[in-house]
């Protein structure tokens, strides 16, 4: 597709509920990154995947969360058992390369998740 | 516990006039700056950069301006329109030991432009 697309645009989870969050990169974007948006703040690292690896999970909050990128394309990330603090969107961003510095990072629209 | 979301600094700038947004970062070892223009709804958007070894850049109607001495960025928008409102991210990327390139953002400003 022409950019990020990240589905479901909108989720309502009961709390204790399991969800998925997807994210369709740029074809061919070797980096994807996930970043969490609470209201009123800017967004938070989460994870990174270069191709399959990821390379970086320092900023998933708990072992609650949970994200893989399989075959290097198509990335899900997941939450188990959902607490009301989950709500946020849930951003995802790719870039053409790994590690090259000037490299724009292009980012979806978002998952905005409201746990009740 | 119920959280309390953040109150976003806010600008209020008249159309036509300039707006200069400031951030201030956090780490000395950033090697790119970058800022975000995020409108209602949408993800960021990239708007210009600057390398660590330069003290401006210029884009259109976009000027960033970086001190490292002060860790300091800013964001100058000449003849702001309606267009432009929205709220502005600076980030910062640097390089992990991964070889990957981290972005951190910071806090944003709500920018609000006047007809």
């Amino acid at each position: 597709g022409a950019g990020v697309s990240q589905s479901p645009r909108y989720k309502v989870a009961k709390r204790g509920q399991d969800v998925a969050l997807r994210c369709d990169p740029i074809s061919g974007h070797v980096s994807l990154f996930w970043y969490q948006q609470a209201l009123g703040q800017g967004p938070e690292f989460l994870t990174y995947f270069q191709n399959e690896a990821q390379l970086d999970k320092s900023g998933l909050p708990s072992d609650r969360f949970f994200a893989e990128r399989p075959e290097g394309s198509v990335s899900t990330l997941k939450i188990q058992r959902t607490q009301q603090e989950d709500s946020a969107v849930y951003l995802c961003a790719s870039s053409l390369y790994g590690g090259v510095m000037n490299t724009e990072a292009f980012f979806g629209q978002g998952t905005r998740l409201t746990v009740v | 516990g119920e959280s309390v979301g953040l109150h976003l600094p806010t600008l209020s700038v008249q159309e036509g006039d300039n707006s200069i947004i400031n951030c201030a970062y956090s780490n000395s070892a950033s090697d790119y700056f970058i800022w975000y223009k995020q409108e209602s709804g949408k993800g960021p958007q990239f708007i210009i950069d600057i390398r660590s070894n330069m003290d401006k850049r210029q884009g259109q109607r976009v000027t960033v301006l970086l001190n490292k001495t002060v860790k300091h960025l800013s964001l100058q928008i000449a003849a702001t329109q309606p267009g432009d409102s929205a709220v502005y991210f600076c980030a910062e990327k640097y390089k992990m030991k991964t070889s990957y390139d981290k972005v951190i953002f910071g806090p944003g400003t709500s920018l609000s432009v006047i007809p």
